[in-house]
C-alpha cells in the first residue's frame, strides 16, 4: 500500500506557466513533507520542505501548499523554465523514515 | 565534499549471481537508507539503519540483505539475483540533529539482471 500518492505522472507546461503537482497521504503521524527534484542520471536532491504546522512555504519560484485537514500537499512552480524539466517526488517522513510518491516528470517547453 | 558515494555505478548480473552494493557517507549521519527506483513506482525503501550495527526492513526487503558495521558505510547485498531486481538503487543518509531531516542521496547504481 502506497503511503504517499502523487499526481500527475507527467506534466507538460509552457515556459512562463505554472506547474502544479499534488500529493496525498493517510498517516497523520507524518511530520515532515519534503519535495525532491531529480535530473536524469542523478540522485534526488531536496528542493523545498514543509512541516504540518504551517499552510504554505515559499522559496523563490517554488511554493508548497499544505492542507492538514485534507491530508494533501502540493508543489507550485511559478514562471516555469526549461531548466525546471526534471522528475519531482513528494515525500512524507516520520522519525527520519521517508516514504516517496511515484514521481512526476515535468517537461517545460521553450 | 563527497557526501554520499555509491559503488559501483553500473552492473550487469546473471540470474542467480550475488553482489554487494557499497554506500559511503562522510557527513557523520546516523541514518542510512537503501531505495530502489522503478518507472511509475517512485522510490521504495528496501532497508534502513538508524545507527552503526542496526538494520531494519523497509517496504520491499525480500531478496536483499544489509549490514552497517561502520557508521559511514551501508552495504546492500543480493544473494541470488533475479530479473525482478533490475532497477536503479539509491543510497541516502540523514542526520537526527535539529529540525532538518533532509535525506542526501548518492548518484545511484543501475543494476540489470539477465
Amino acid at each position: 500500500q502506497q503511503q504517499v500518492k502523487q499526481s500527475p505522472q507527467s506534466l507538460i507546461v509552457q515556459k512562463g506557466g505554472i506547474s502544479i503537482i499534488n500529493c496525498a497521504y493517510e498517516n497523520t503521524a507524518f511530520d515532515y513533507f519534503p519535495w525532491y527534484q531529480q535530473f536524469p542520471g542523478k540522485g534526488p536532491a531536496l528542493l523545498i520542505a514543509i512541516r504540518p504546522d504551517v499552510s504554505e512555504k515559499k522559496e523563490g519560484r517554488f511554493t508548497i501548499s499544505f492542507n492538514k485537514s485534507a491530508k494533501q500537499f502540493s508543489l507550485h512552480i511559478m514562471d516555469s523554465q526549461p531548466g525546471d524539466s526534471a522528475t519531482y517526488f513528494c515525500a512524507a517522513s516520520n522519525f527520519n523514515k521517508f516514504y516517496f510518491g511515484s514521481g512526476t516528470k515535468l517537461n517545460v517547453k521553450p | 565534499n563527497a557526501g554520499v558515494t555509491q559503488t559501483p555505478k553500473f552492473r550487469v548480473l546473471k540470474t542467480g549471481q550475488s553482489m554487494t552494493l557499497l554506500c559511503a557517507q562522510d557527513m557523520n549521519h546516523e541514518y542510512m537508507y537503501w531505495y530502489r527506483q522503478d518507472p511509475g513506482m517512485g522510490l521504495r525503501l528496501i532497508h534502513y539503519s538508524v545507527g552503526e550495527g542496526t538494520t531494519a526492513k523497509g517496504e520491499v526487503p525480500d531478496g536483499y540483505n544489509v549490514s552497517r558495521l561502520k557508521k559511514q558505510n551501508f552495504l546492500l547485498g543480493l544473494e541470488s539475483a533475479a530479473p525482478s531486481q533490475t532497477s536503479v538503487y539509491f543510497c541516502a543518509s540523514s542526520s537526527t540533529e535539529g529540525m532538518n531531516t533532509e535525506a542526501f542521496f548518492g548518484q545511484g547504481t543501475r543494476l540489470t539482471v539477465v
